[in-house]
């Protein structure tokens, strides 16, 4: 089983619809959880971190679930501009070191 | 304001042939990574440093060499190119890994022929 494991999709949604898709983890010691968001042939960049009591930015909120060890993303009002892969990280502490663990993300098409 | 410069951006090489990738930051951050990325997988850390002077090993540092003399800059080298390293490499920076957010140059495609 992979550590971090993702749906790689791909989603297609329409233009103003509302779409979710979750990110299970392996470890029960990891500690934080972030959404990155990667255009085609760009580099990842940080949509939002997750934290425990769940998070909101705009159109876009995020949960953590410990209990079943996964966070989710979910996307209001969906735009064509937020047609991307959609990576999650998960920040595990184990003694004294931190790792970082990457999905291979899922991908994202919001059709007109 | 620059953020993370990757250098060259494209690259082929024939196999057996060596070559250097530049990491450059003006963030002033202690951490830098070098990920690699392919099709259908997460990205996979292949080496880091945590300051200057400093290196580990990742996940997949076989066939990888690094270096960081200065803060700003981190090399990756490729003494003998395979086929197999044909990817997409990304170097990314952090102040500290507690922080989370992972700064991204904009990645080097190389393709071992």
């Amino acid at each position: 089983r992979k550590e971090v494991e993702q749906d790689p999709g791909p989603f297609n949604v329409p233009e103003g619809a509302t779409v979710a898709f979750n990110c299970t983890y392996s470890n029960s010691a990891s500690q934080s959880f972030f959404w990155y968001r990667q255009d085609c042939r760009k580099e990842p960049k940080l949509l939002m971190s997750v934290y425990s009591s769940g998070n909101e930015d705009g159109r876009f909120t995020a949960q953590l679930n410990r209990a079943s060890q996964y966070i989710s993303l979910l996307i209001r009002d969906s735009k064509l501009s937020d047609s991307a892969t959609y990576l999650c990280v998960v920040n595990t502490r184990e003694k004294s070191n931190y790792q970082l663990i990457w999905g291979a993300g899922t991908k994202l098409i919001i059709k007109p | 304001n620059a953020g993370v410069t990757q250098t060259p951006k494209f690259r082929v090489l024939k196999t057996g042939q060596s070559m250097t990738l530049l990491c450059a930051q003006d963030m002033n951050h202690e951490y830098m990574y070098w990920y690699r990325q392919d099709p259908g997988m997460g990205l996979r850390l292949i080496h880091y440093s945590v300051g200057e002077g400093t290196t580990a090993k990742g996940e997949v540092p076989d066939g990888y060499n690094v270096s960081r003399l200065k803060k700003q800059n981190f090399l990756l080298g490729l003494e003998s190119a395979a086929p197999s390293q044909t990817s997409v490499y990304f170097c990314a920076t952090t102040p500290s890994i507690s922080y989370g957010e992972l700064f991204f140059g904009e990645g080097s495609r190389l393709t071992v022929l």
